[in-house]
Order: C-alpha cells, then structure tokens, then sequence
C-alpha cells in the first residue's frame, strides 16, 4: 500500500525554467492539496483539489499552476521558477468526509 | 496569513519529563488538529480536537480545547527520545483545508 508519494524527492534547477513536481495518491481520496514549508512560516497552502477537474487557489497560489485529470494525481507546476520558490513542498489528501489529511514525504526544492 | 501560534517555539526536556505545547487561532473553528513531523519528514496526523469537545486523550497525547480563549495545548507525558519532532496545530475551514500555526520544535533528551 504505497499511500501518497512525490516525485522527485529533490530537485535543482535555474531561474526561469519550468519545474513540475508530482504527487500521487492511492487511496481514491477526494481532496488533494499542495502546500510550501519556509523556515518561519509553518506551512502554507498553495493549492487544493476537492475533485478530479475541481481546483482552487491557497493562501499563495502566485507563481504555480495544478490541474488533477485524475483523482489519483496532483502535479505542481512552477511555470518559471523563481529563488523565492525554494522551499519543501508538500502534498497531501484527505477523504471527502474527514479532516485528518495525510501527508507525502516532501520535495526540497532549490531554485539557483 | 497563519491562524494558528504555537508557543513555545522551542522546548528542550529530559526523557520522562511531560511537555506542554499551546496553540491560538483567530478565528471560530469547527475544530482543530495536531500533526507532528519528523525531521525531513511529512507531517502525521496525532489528533483531532471538535469545537464541542473540552479535552481528548490518545495514549501519551493530551489535548484540551478552550473557544472561549481561541487556544488548545497539547500535551505529552512521560516523554521519550522519540517524541524528537515538531508539533503544528492546524484549524481546518471550508473544503478541508488546513491552516497551520509555525511550530514548536520539541528536543527530547535520553
């Protein structure tokens, strides 16, 4: 039973470029959500799902693009990467009745 | 912006020793939750406290909840070396969606 994995797990990359992270859940749940961890700042949702095609925008969705095709996936889309970007991000996802969530391993992010 | 302050940021005791961790929101709340995280790790669901409910108990975890102050402290007794981690209150409004406070980084000492 893997749960809910990201892909990668680390990533480097350069200013401007276009980086798209992964998130992947197996347990049919209906909400999924992408959120950044800062120094400071606890955790900050940048985007969340509630369904396959239904998105919404975080506290601060500037700078990054979702889609969910499929309820099982959540890709994480930075169209042009900035070095505030870097940070650790985390998906996670929680059935439609229930407010416990359950939280992937992490990205650690480094925009250069 | 954060609902949720924990307070303290930090807190380092012996193994054994029980620690307190509180937490405030701004805002009325259908009820709030505890996740703790690891290092390096995503964060685990520890418990969930409703708006209606004073206190909640899971194993060694304490939580007490009072709406009339906007604040909660979770508690854990007799700590050990494996309670190690940092522990975040979230509330959780509409569409699940959590907001997490910053914090409180707990050492635990063998």
């Amino acid at each position: 039973d893997a749960g809910i994995t990201q892909s990668p797990r680390y990533k480097i990359t350069e200013t401007g470029r276009q980086v798209t992270l992964m998130c992947h859940q197996t347990w049919s749940h209906s909400y999924m959500f992408w959120y950044r961890q800062d120094l400071g700042h606890g955790l900050r949702l940048i985007y969340y799902s509630a369904a396959a095609d239904i998105t919404d925008k975080g506290e601060v969705p500037d700078g990054y693009v979702v889609s969910r095709s499929k309820t099982e996936n959540f890709p994480l889309t930075l169209e042009s990467a900035t070095r505030s970007q870097t940070s650790v991000y985390f998906c996670a996802s929680s059935k439609l009745l229930e407010n416990e969530q359950f939280f992937g391993p992490g990205t650690r992010l480094t925009v250069l | 912006s954060q609902q949720g302050e924990e307070d303290p940021q930090a807190l380092s005791i012996q193994e054994g020793e029980n620690a307190t961790m509180n937490c405030s929101y701004k805002t009325s709340i259908n009820n709030l939750q505890w996740y703790r995280q690891n290092s390096g790790r995503g964060l685990v669901h520890l418990i969930l406290i409703r708006s209606n409910e004073r206190e909640k108990h899971s194993g060694r975890l304490r939580v007490t909840l009072d709406t009339s102050k906007k604040s909660s402290s979770l508690l854990i007794t007799a700590s050990r070396a494996a309670d190690t981690a940092s522990y975040f209150c979230a509330t959780t409004g509409g569409y699940n969606k959590l907001i997490f406070g910053a914090g409180t980084r707990l050492a635990v000492h063998p």
